[in-house]
């Protein structure tokens, strides 16, 4: 059964701190997308990045980088110097070939605090 | 600039009543969606639409219903609201027939059911 395991519940960082959000993901499906939102106070979830599962390169975007390792079925998320505007939930979510995109699975989301 | 709102940030209401909860997205996405947020649970599927007037079941529908009269608006029914109902409600919607694509969320209803 497809699942999505975001084992850190919250995270307390200081500014400038290099943090690490997990992520590991369990399918049958060979083909599916792995998929990064944050989600700031505001409530509104916004999309970081997806991956596909033929893709595993990683991937930088300034201070944000992922790393997808199919052999260990994670897709873990790191911030560099963290900066307090990167406080809010990051929730990992799984969308697979087989259900055509209209069953995404979302972690239960980890809680960055980044305190100045 | 793709937009999905949502009629209310908060909401109180008191148990057994009605409540209507409304989407509109002006992206021209067929496909719409409702989560339900709960700590601890991350998001759970409770219904979703793929057309006009389409609906399909998702993982927790008991207690809700929907409506899709028009593309761009989905509305999330509680046809007599429970304590167990209070929750963030997440609306998002999406292109196409395609798994790769990206939802897009509006800001979420806070519902307190008292």
């Amino acid at each position: 059964a497809q699942k999505v395991t975001q084992a850190q519940t919250e995270i307390s960082v200081v500014e400038k701190e290099d943090v690490t959000l997990d992520c590991v993901y369990e399918t049958r499906d060979t083909t599916y997308y792995l998929f990064w939102y944050k989600q700031p106070p505001s409530g509104e979830l916004v999309f970081l990045i997806r991956r596909n599962s033929f893709d595993e390169q990683n991937e930088i975007s300034g201070r944000y980088s992922w790393n997808f390792q199919k052999s260990t079925s994670s897709f873990n998320f790191t911030i560099t110097a963290s900066q307090v505007v990167d406080s809010a939930v990051y929730f990992c979510a799984l969308s697979e070939q087989n259900t055509g995109g209209f069953k995404t699975i979302f972690g239960a989301g980890t809680r960055l605090f980044v305190k100045a | 600039d793709v937009k999905v709102t949502q009629s209310s940030r908060y909401l109180v209401k008191r148990t057994g009543e009605k409540v209507f909860l409304e989407c509109v997205q002006d992206m021209d996405h067929e496909n719409m969606f409702w989560y339900r947020q709960d700590p601890g649970l991350g998001l759970r599927l409770i219904y979703f639409s793929y057309d006009v007037k389409m609906k399909e079941k998702g993982d927790i529908p008991e207690g809700y219903s929907v409506s899709r009269e028009k593309k761009e608006r989905f509305s999330l029914i509680l046809e007599s609201a429970s304590t167990n109902q209070t929750s963030m409600y997440l609306c998002a919607s999406l292109r196409g027939r395609a798994f790769q694509e990206t939802q897009y969320f509006g800001p979420g209803t806070r519902l307190l059911v008292l």
